[in-house]
């Protein structure tokens, strides 16, 4: 069975830094992967995605992941963070063709000023 | 409308209440999906429609019983439910057969049980 696992419950960092968010996932071959955003109150919204080819993906609101096949992960990464930025993050993964998705448990990201 | 949408937003019912929470996609879209989310939990996929056919149903009690009419809306009904019920319920659509299967989520209906 597919898993996704989110390491960091809660993450904190400052205006204007880097952010890496982590996401591990378990699946005997490769998968379709997701990250997904939830601001309070509102439902998932989808970040990127990752299907194939380009290892590196650019999705919206300036964040990017890299699928590492070696490693299972497909981290979340962003130049500088703004406050706007502060939500809930879900890394899922999907057989691929499939329409289940799985996710992780999720990462609260704050933002200081 | 837009998306995905769900009414109530927030419901609070007793537990021998009945009460119905409704989605409804406007992008045409052939499936539809329910997915409970807990907190500390991860979202737990409820129940799947393909072309209005159920082809998902996740081991959920039988107090949740979903309704699709047509490709464009979707039901969960409630029935008798128990205090750990409550919890967001997020509905979502897709387009199978288009390749790669992204779903799109509504809002959520935020469930309460007394």
């Amino acid at each position: 069975a597919q898993s996704v696992t989110q390491p960091d419950i809660h993450i904190t960092v400052s205006e204007g830094a880097s952010l890496e968010l982590r996401c591990n996932y378990s699946y005997g071959a490769t998968p379709y992967l997701f990250w997904y955003v939830q601001s309070p109150g509102q439902g998932l919204q989808l970040l990127l995605k990752y299907f194939s080819g380009d290892t590196l993906v650019q999705g919206i609101k300036g964040f990017e992941a890299e699928f590492k096949r070696s490693q299972s992960s497909f981290n979340l990464r962003k130049p500088s963070v703004h406050w706007s930025d502060a939500a809930e993050y879900f890394c899922a993964v999907a057989a691929r063709g499939g329409n289940k998705l799985t996710f992780g448990t999720g990462t609260q990201l704050k933002v200081e000023l | 409308e837009t998306g995905v949408t769900q009414t109530p937003r927030h419901l609070v019912m007793g537990m021998t209440n009945k009460k119905s929470l409704k989605c409804e996609q406007h992008l045409g879209h052939n499936a539809m999906y329910w997915y409970k989310q807990s907190a500390k939990k991860p979202l737990e996929l409820m129940f799947v429609y393909s072309l209005e056919e159920r082809v998902e149903n996740n081991s959920v009690p039988s107090r949740f019983s979903p309704e699709c009419p047509n490709s464009s809306h979707l039901f969960l009904h409630l029935h008798t439910l128990q205090p750990e019920d409550s919890a967001l319920y997020l509905c979502a659509s897709s387009q199978e057969g288009a390749g790669a299967n992204v779903l799109t989520f509504g809002a959520g209906s935020r469930l309460t049980v007394l």
